[in-house]
């Protein structure tokens, strides 16, 4: 079984531009969520998508937001980048079902680099 | 969302056995008690879950205190692929949605 996959691994960018970060989930579950990293803060929740709805949502602006597709591939999207965005950026995949006993599997993440 | 705390780093010898802590003393009857490794330059991997009593799989035991405030991962033979970042994570079944809240976790080296 395929793992997850998440494109492109490695994104330079400048402040103020846009991107989106693309996360394909194990076939079969429904559940992706984001997750950044960085030295400081560790890791950190953005939000968790489960059959095309947001829902939970960390505490981040409003210039981090993402969408589920119905095949549960999900993409992540930051406008007006800032250096503080550089981070790994993970996204994980679940059945989605039973959030006590969840298995959420991990993709090996986007390195995002803000110039 | 219950608070775990786990040592900042712990070092072992390949071959032999790890015991990693992690206390959570304000954990309600419901939750599980989860662990996670982050290897480096990789996504975090699930390891082990349990709720109350202890638990074995082919990477690693989980020992659960009899009141649940403190829980330990036992890997049996640390081999230097376990050298790794260990979170210790807890969730119920209220955990509101698909949210894993990573502490700093314990970063665990291996001596060959």
């Amino acid at each position: 079984k395929a793992g997850v996959t998440q494109t492109p691994r490695y994104l330079i960018k400048t402040r103020g531009q846009q991107v989106t970060l693309s996360c394909s989930p194990i076939s079969g579950h429904r559940s992706v969520s984001w997750y950044q990293q960085t030295p400081g803060q560790g890791l950190q929740f953005l939000f968790e998508y489960f059959s095309e709805t947001q829902r939970n949502k960390g505490n981040f602006p409003g210039r981090f937001s993402g969408r589920q597709f119905s095949n549960s591939r999900s993409e992540m999207n930051v406008s007006t980048l800032e250096l503080g965005d550089s981070a790994l950026y993970l996204c994980a995949s679940s059945l989605g079902y039973q959030y006590d006993t969840d298995t959420q599997y991990f993709g090996p993440g986007t390195r995002l680099t803000v110039l | 969302d219950a608070k775990t705390t786990q040592p900042n780093s712990m070092e072992s010898n390949e071959e032999e056995p790890v015991h990693l802590p992690c206390n959570h003393s304000t954990i309600s009857g419901t939750d599980y008690i989860h662990w996670y490794r982050q290897l480096p330059s990789q996504g975090p991997e699930y390891v082990i879950h349990g709720l109350t009593s202890n638990v074995n799989n082919r990477m690693a035991s989980l020992a659960i205190a009899e009141d649940r405030k403190s829980s330990t991962l036992i890997l049996h033979r640390a081999t230097l692929r376990d050298a790794a970042v260990y979170y210790c994570i807890l969730r119920d079944v209220d955990n509101q949605g698909g949210k894993l809240i990573f502490g700093q976790g314990t970063e665990l080296s291996v001596k060959p």
